[in-house]
């Protein structure tokens, strides 16, 4: 059975900092991998999709990459600002399948 | 993208009464899921809405309980039956445009039952 887990569930850091969220995974044998971000009491705003055949893909000051053989992938933000606090999620699909698997999320929170 | 509604966007309602969510995208789109979020969880699918035939259901989850519809390809309904408090969680549609690819979730409704 797939898992999926992201470290750190909470995370602090002063206006302008560069960060990297994590997640990683059980069963390589993975499809799409999608990071959203969630807003409280929101739905979810898609942000990165990375296809099977990609490493990474990059949006703005976003980058997220996808390393399969380890069962990682990466949120990278740079220049964080206040407006990027919200809880960060990872979510995979597997061959056959369109379910989204998703993790607990990062709770990120940018200080001015 | 898609842009997608859902209706009501929050409700309280009585233990034992019925609540249909309802979830419209802005274009036609091959597939339609719908998920719950219980309160400090993360997202878990209850089911995939087929448009013309039978939902999908994950284990756990049951039509008697859960049943939806999806009269066409812009449209589908989740209908929360003979509701507990147990079943305040916040519920999601969202759809894929074309299959394998990326999905977008609509804004949610917020659910509670006393």
């Amino acid at each position: 059975k797939q898992e999926v887990t992201q470290i750190p569930a909470a995370l602090s850091v002063p206006e302008g900092e560069n960060l990297v969220l994590n997640c990683s995974f059980t069963d390589s044998a993975i499809y799409n991998l999608q990071w959203f971000r969630q807003d409280p009491g929101k739905g979810l705003t898609s942000l990165l999709l990375i296809q099977s055949s990609q490493r990474e893909q990059t949006s703005g000051r976003l980058n997220a990459s996808l390393d399969k053989s380890s069962g990682r992938s990466t949120l990278y933000i740079a220049a964080s600002q206040p407006g990027d606090s919200a809880t960060y999620l990872c979510a995979l699909t597997q061959g056959g399948s369109e379910k989204l698997v998703f993790g607990k999320g990062t709770k990120l929170t940018v200080n001015p | 993208s898609a842009v997608i509604s859902q209706k009501p966007s929050r409700d309280i309602c009585q233990r034992g009464t019925s609540l249909t969510i309802q979830c419209q995208v802005d274009s036609q789109v091959t597939m339609m899921f719908w998920y719950r979020q219980q309160p400090g969880q993360s997202l878990t699918l209850i089911a995939t809405a087929n448009q013309g035939s039978e939902a999908t259901y994950e284990s756990g989850f049951v039509i008697d309980k859960f049943p939806i519809s999806r009269p066409n390809l812009t449209f589908s309904t989740l209908t929360v039956s003979n509701m507990s408090p147990e079943d305040s969680s916040i519920y999601l549609c969202s759809v894929e445009k074309w299959q394998d690819n990326e999905q977008f979730f609509g804004p949610g409704t917020r659910l509670t039952v006393l």
